[in-house]
Formats: structure tokens, C-alpha cells, sequence
């Protein structure tokens, strides 16, 4: 059983270039969320899709977009990475979006430079 | 705004010992809270999920409380090891609009050592 996969494991950037992160999830979840990892202030919200074909902006969506076209794929991407989204990325998913526990995928690390 | 807080922020036990990690948020109206473990440079492992209607539940070893009305939560340990030594964060899931996010604390850094 996989759960959630990300790629890449890790990433070295120069600023101004363009990057996806890959998230798939097997468990057939509806609900799928993207959050950043900084030292000192922890994990926040960057987007989330409660569904299928549809996203929305959490606390940190600047500089970020997501697509969720099916219900397996929900990828990050960075349109012109700047350094300050040097973090440790994290997918996760849950059944649904209300009531439902929560897994996440192991991380990128991605520096920009 | 949601705040979620965890003391203490860092916790060095020896082996065996019983021990405590709290959490506490500013917002009551939770659906439900849920602890996980991070162990460094890997992903969140969820631990124990605690809906708003409940007052505890267990997992070997591991007991977590919930108090919506003082908005606190505890994560006991029993007969700790050294394997428990881990990152351990809670998180509040609330809505937010028409939809539903969690909110993390920064995390107890736990050691336990030999």
C-alpha cells in the first residue's frame, strides 16, 4: 500500500525557474492538501481540493498553483521559485474534507538558490 | 484566528518513565484533533485522531484526551522507549469559510533516552 507519494524527495532550484511537485495518492481520497514545513513556524496551508476539479488558497497561496483534474493527482507548482520557498513540502490527503483523519506524504525538500 | 500550542517544546525523559504532552487551541468549535509523529527528515504518522464528540481514545501505549470546552488536549505516553523519540505535533481541524483545514502546533521535540 503506497498512501501518498511525492516527487521528488529533493530538490536544489536557481531562482526564476519553474517547478512542480508531484503528489498521488492511492487510497481514493477526496480531499488533498499542500503544506509548507519552516523551522519556527511549523506547517501552514498553502492550497487545498476537497474534490475533483475543484482548489482553493490556504494561508500561504503567493507564489504557488495547484490543479486537481482526478482524484489521484494533486500537483504543486512554483511559476518562479524565489528563495523563500526554501521548506520541506507536504501532501496529504483525506477521505473526505469535513471529519476525517488525515495522512501525509514523506516530503520534498526543495532549495532555491 | 485559530492558535494551536504544544508545551513543553522540547522534553528529554529517561527510558520507562510515563509522560505528557500538551496541546491546547483558542478555538473550541473543532471537529476533531488529531496527533501525529514526525520523525526527522520523514512525513507525519498519524497517531490517534480524537473527533469533537469524544473524550479520549487509546493506541497501545498511547492514550489522548480532548477537552473542547478549556480547548485542551493531552497525549499520554506509557512505559516510554527509546523508539518514541520523535517529533510529535497535534493539529485542530476546523472549518474555514465552507471548508475545513488543519491548524498544527510547532510540536514537542520528545527524547527518550536509554
Amino acid at each position: 500500500i503506497a498512501g501518498i507519494t511525492q516527487a521528488p524527495t529533493s530538490q536544489i532550484l536557481a531562482a526564476g525557474r519553474r517547478m512542480t511537485l508531484r503528489c498521488t495518492q492511492d487510497m481514493r481520497h477526496n480531499a488533498m492538501y499542500w503544506y509548507r514545513q519552516d523551522l519556527g513556524l511549523g506547517l501552514r496551508l498553502i492550497h487545498y481540493s476537497n474534490t475533483a476539479g475543484t482548489t482553493g488558497k490556504g494561508e500561504v497561496p503567493d507564489g504557488y498553483s495547484v490543479s486537481r483534474a482526478n482524484t489521484d493527482d494533486f500537483p504543486l507548482t512554483l511559476a518562479s521559485a524565489v528563495p523563500s520557498q526554501t521548506s520541506v513540502y507536504f501532501c496529504a490527503s483525506s477521505e473526505g474534507a469535513g471529519n476525517t483523519e488525515a495522512f501525509f506524504g514523506q516530503g520534498t525538500r526543495l532549495t532555491v538558490v | 484566528k485559530q492558535e494551536v500550542t504544544q508545551i513543553p517544546a522540547a522534553l528529554s525523559v529517561p527510558e520507562g518513565e510515563n509522560l505528557v504532552l500538551n496541546c491546547s487551541f483558542t478555538d473550541s468549535a473543532i471537529y476533531n484533533l488529531q496527533w501525529f509523529r514526525q520523525d526527522p527528515g520523514k512525513g507525519l504518522t498519524s497517531l490517534l485522531l480524537i473527533q469533537s464528540s469524544q473524550r479520549e481514545q487509546t493506541s497501545g501505549r498511547l492514550n489522548a484526551s480532548l477537552d473542547k470546552s478549556s480547548g485542551r488536549s493531552t497525549l499520554y505516553i506509557a512505559a516510554s522507549q527509546p523508539g518514541d523519540s520523535a517529533t510529535y505535533l497535534c493539529a485542530v481541524r476546523l472549518t474555514w469559510g465552507s471548508n475545513y483545514k488543519l491548524t498544527f502546533g510547532k510540536g514537542t521535540l520528545l527524547t527518550v533516552n536509554p
